[in-house]
């Protein structure tokens, strides 16, 4: 079974700063899929970026970009020029897509506070 | 487009009752999925359904909480009896299983409160 660990609970930063969230999972797999998911206080879930394993270049979506190191098991995720709007909860989440399991395994979030 | 549409987005109900939350998958999409998310526990997959068959229902806390998917259109989840701890929110997701970016888009869940 696969798992997702995120060791911050909170953080909490100044608007236009840039701030990195950690994500590391744990799996026996090769190729699979890492997401980053946001969670406003509307609780709608919003796919922020996703990232193939086979892919050694990180993904990048306008502010958000991924640290991707899969030896290390690793995924995190960086917010530029952080905007209030960035406030939020903020899931990692692994998939694969073998032995009949395709639901995503989450983390338990990390919530970001962007400070005016 | 329409996304995936969730009814009731919020149910209060008395221990005992039957629950019955709905979801309408985004169409063309063939693989549902449900999840329930609390403080405690934070997002776990109950159930999910490929092509109108539910493949993985590992998730499903108890007897007491049953899936079904009558066509490609709709879903339901049901709880009977319901219990005070059965209060969270539940999301209904969806995608198209087979394409390359494996996304998955949410409902914007049902918020249910057992008393």
């Amino acid at each position: 079974a696969q798992t997702v660990t995120q060791s911050q609970p909170e953080m909490s930063v100044q608007e236009a700063e840039t701030v990195t969230l950690s994500c590391t999972y744990d799996t026996s797999e090769n190729n699979y899929y890492l997401f980053w998911y946001k969670q406003p206080p509307s609780r709608q879930m919003i796919l922020v970026i996703r990232q193939e394993a086979y892919k050694q270049q990180n993904a990048t979506e306008n502010r958000f970009s991924v640290n991707f190191q899969k030896a290390a098991k690793s995924f995190s995720l960086k917010i530029s020029d952080s905007q209030l709007g960035d406030t939020a909860m903020y899931f990692c989440a692994f998939f694969y897509s073998g032995g009949g399991a395709d639901g995503l395994t989450f983390g338990k979030g990390t919530h970001l506070i962007i400070q005016p | 487009d329409a996304g995936v549409i969730q009814s009731p987005r919020h149910e209060v109900t008395e221990m005992g009752q039957e629950v019955t939350l709905r979801c309408k998958p985004i169409s063309g999409h063939n693989s549902l999925f449900w999840y329930r998310q609390t403080m405690m526990r934070g997002l776990e997959l109950l159930i999910y359904f490929n092509n109108n068959v539910p493949i993985d229902d590992s998730g499903m806390p108890e007897d007491r909480f049953s899936a079904k998917m009558p066509n490609a259109s709709f879903s339901t989840l049901k709880i009977q009896p319901s219990e005070p701890r059965d209060s969270a929110v539940y999301f209904c997701a969806s995608s198209l299983r087979g394409r390359a970016r494996n996304e998955q888009f949410f409902g914007p869940g049902t918020r249910l409160t057992v008393l």
